[in-house]
């Protein structure tokens, strides 16, 4: 089945920039997420990269996507402590509804 | 926001009772969804609905039953509920993406329901 996979955790100094990275299995992927949860609430989503794009930049966030390799990152430049929380990588694939989310990644700031 | 909402918000119970979650959501979207947010596990996806009465199952559907009778309500119940239920359950809705149309089928959350299972 589809499997998406990230690392648990990122500290990353305040300033610095953020990079977290996801792999994912299905290689019929049609759309790929990253979505935040801060904490107590739910997950909203960050962006969006359609699977026949390779870069998507909004404002601070950068996401590129290698679909040869299944291989998606997510940066955030200037990194402040407003964005302490837990980044989930997300896939839609072509066959059916479902939405697959990986285990998130804790994205600690430092000062 | 979307309106989404869930109850119970928090419940307490015993090993063996039936339990139900209701989803109730007021943007007329198509697809409902359950998750449930474990450590270490991330959200797992539970059962998912693409219309009335049109359900099917996701990653850890077994001990898990859900009902869609008509669109604004998704029910997900225990029918036995177990210590390894105990989690934080979260519905999403969207109207899901079409290929290169303007939807992108972004998901939208509640606010969860912290299910304790003794």
């Amino acid at each position: 089945g589809e499997d998406v996979e990230q690392s648990l955790f990122l500290s990353v100094r305040e300033g610095d920039s953020s990079v977290i990275n996801c792999t994912y299995t299905d290689s019929s992927s049609t759309y790929l997420y990253w979505y935040k949860q801060e904490p107590g609430a739910g997950l909203q989503l960050l962006t969006y990269i359609f699977s026949n794009m390779d870069m998507k930049q909004d404002q601070r966030l950068t996401v590129l996507l290698n679909k040869k390799d299944k291989h998606l990152s997510l940066r955030i430049a200037d990194t402040q402590t407003g964005d302490s929380a837990i980044y989930f990588c997300a896939e839609k694939g072509y066959r059916d509804d479902k939405i697959i989310f990986g285990k998130g990644t804790r994205l600690h700031i430092l000062p | 926001d979307a309106g989404i909402t869930q109850s119970p918000r928090h419940k307490v119970t015993e090993t063996g009772t039936p339990v139900t979650l209701r989803c109730h959501q007021t943007e007329n979207h198509r697809y409902m969804y359950w998750y449930r947010q474990d450590p270490g596990h991330g959200l797992r996806l539970i059962h998912y609905s693409y219309g009335v009465k049109d359900t099917d199952k996701g990653e850890v559907s077994d001990g898990y039953s859900v009902s869609r009778s008509k669109t604004e309500d998704f029910l997900l119940t225990l029918e036995s509920a177990t210590s390894s239920q105990t989690s934080v359950y979260f519905c999403a809705i969207s109207e899901m993406a079409s290929g290169g149309a303007a939807n992108t089928g972004e998901l939208f959350f509640g606010e969860g329901s912290r299910l304790t299972v003794l």
